[in-house]
């Protein structure tokens, strides 16, 4: 089936450092999405991409969706030790609709205080 | 707007058993969705329903099946329960349009 890479697989950084994760396929996708999900919660939303190029920040959460429509990153800026968590990206195919999403493997993030 | 609500949270069952776990979507969302999630594995496509029919369905064996109500109440039920079984199962929902989706918190299943 399809697949997205994300990279890197888990980070470890201090806080006050600056993240940045990312996400391709060899496919093109409509949609990109970031999630955060924290240990024993589901995945909590982050930010929604729609559009090749779009950039969108959520607070200190940046993200844009890749001209090519086959690669998105996130950026944290200025980590605290909240932001620790698994972070995924998803995307959804041309000619798929909401229900059916591809998601990345995740980015594990520890901050260290 | 309460948010996707799963239930139960938790739950331990025995190989062989069956299990039926619930998913509320958030009010207006017709669209609900099925993931299973393990660390090996993680974030796996089960099924989605719109409006009581199956829309997609993803790479499970028959064990695992589902169904959505009128008022879009989604239930997922897996037979004769395997150890592998073991996983986080999440429900998400979205609007007719959108392709956003919105996660519930999942229900933990055990098999032992």
């Amino acid at each position: 089936g399809q697949q997205l890479n994300q990279s890197p697989q888990s980070m470890f950084i201090q806080e006050g450092e600056d993240v940045s994760m990312n996400c391709t396929s060899s496919s093109i996708f409509n949609t990109w999405l970031w999630y955060k999900q924290e240990p024993g919660e589901g995945p909590v939303l982050l930010i929604a991409l729609y559009k090749a190029g779009e950039l969108t920040s959520n607070g200190r959460l940046t993200a844009q969706f890749g001209i090519t429509r086959k690669d998105s990153f996130l950026n944290i800026s200025a980590s605290i030790p909240s932001d620790v968590g698994i972070y995924f990206c998803a995307g959804q195919l041309v000619d798929t609709n909401a229900g059916k999403s591809t998601f990345g493997d995740g980015t594990t993030l520890t901050v260290k205080p | 707007k309460a948010g996707v609500t799963q239930t139960p949270r938790y739950l331990i069952k025995t190989r062989g058993q069956q299990v039926t776990l619930s998913c509320s979507p958030i009010s207006g969302h017709r669209s609900v969705s099925w993931y299973q999630q393990t660390p090996g594995q993680g974030l796996q496509f089960l099924f989605e329903y719109f409006s009581e029919t199956q829309r997609n369905k993803g790479n499970f064996p028959g064990r695992f099946s589902g169904r959505q109500f009128s008022n879009s109440r989604s239930e997922m039920n897996v037979s004769t329960l395997e150890l592998g079984d073991s996983a986080l199962y999440l429900c998400a929902s979205s609007t007719d349009s959108g392709n956003t989706i919105y996660f519930g918190e999942g229900s933990w299943l055990t098999v032992v």
